[in-house]
């Protein structure tokens, strides 16, 4: 089975409003965490990535939260925008050859923008 | 810059027939690279990467093979495919060596089978 999933198939927020995408992992040693968009049709385009020893991560209006203790990350989008409707991917780098890119995701949340 | 074609972007196939999906990397060498399959609404499963020229590594038994007879081509075929085979399958590369999770993925191939 996989080791990182998500809690909420899906999530709508209002246009303008921040929106949280929670994420949990059971592999305790995991130390390298991605999040990635796909939009309909398309493949996943990478947004942000954390590793172990941070806690938290910015980027433009989008930040990561990483906790350790329970497991768990999120994906903060500030001022959610229609463009921001997509499935949204936690993923965990499991390890694997060119320096570790073996990476498994979770199951997707739906992410939809109400105007 | 470096680009990803996947190509057939749609196939319709019957249960039992043969599959060829093929994959090219532009613009960059010796690259990682993958094949994922996604179900409908489910998450990316990875089913094969490769390092290398020849060097394939499965990560579900099932009957999909692939294939990288050239550094910046990857193939995914089958013999007989099955029901359980339909999906989106996504190609991605990384640059070899690179500890990042960044893939970039292709448009992907939707397969039916029916």
């Amino acid at each position: 089975g996989e080791s990182v999933g998500l809690h909420l198939p899906t999530l709508s927020v209002q246009e303008g409003d921040n929106s949280i995408i929670n994420c949990a992992y059971s592999n305790s040693a995991s130390d390298y965490f991605i999040w990635y968009k796909q939009e309909s049709g398309k493949g996943p385009q990478f947004i942000i990535d954390i590793r172990s020893n941070m806690d938290k991560r910015q980027g433009q209006r989008v930040t990561v939260l990483l906790n350790k203790t329970v497991k768990h990350l999120s994906l903060q989008i500030a001022a959610t925008q229609p463009g921001d409707s997509a499935v949204y991917f936690c993923a965990e780098n499991m390890g694997g050859p060119g320096g570790g890119n073996k990476l498994t995701f979770g199951t997707g949340t739906q992410l939809k923008v109400e105007l | 810059s470096q680009t990803i074609h996947q190509w057939p972007a749609t196939l319709v196939q019957p249960v039992g027939s043969p599959l060829s999906l093929e994959c090219t990397v532009e613009g960059t060498s010796n690259p990682n690279l993958y094949w994922y399959r996604q179900a409908a609404g489910r998450g990316l499963q990875l089913l094969f990467y490769s390092v290398g020229i020849g060097q394939i590594s499965s990560e579900v038994p099932q009957n999909l093979s692939a294939s990288r007879p050239q550094d910046r081509q990857f193939i995914l075929s089958s013999k007989k495919l099955l029901l359980s085979d339909s999906g989106f399958y996504l190609c991605a590369w990384i640059a070899g060596g690179r500890d990042t999770g960044e893939l970039f993925f292709g448009e992907g191939s939707r397969l039916t089978v029916l």
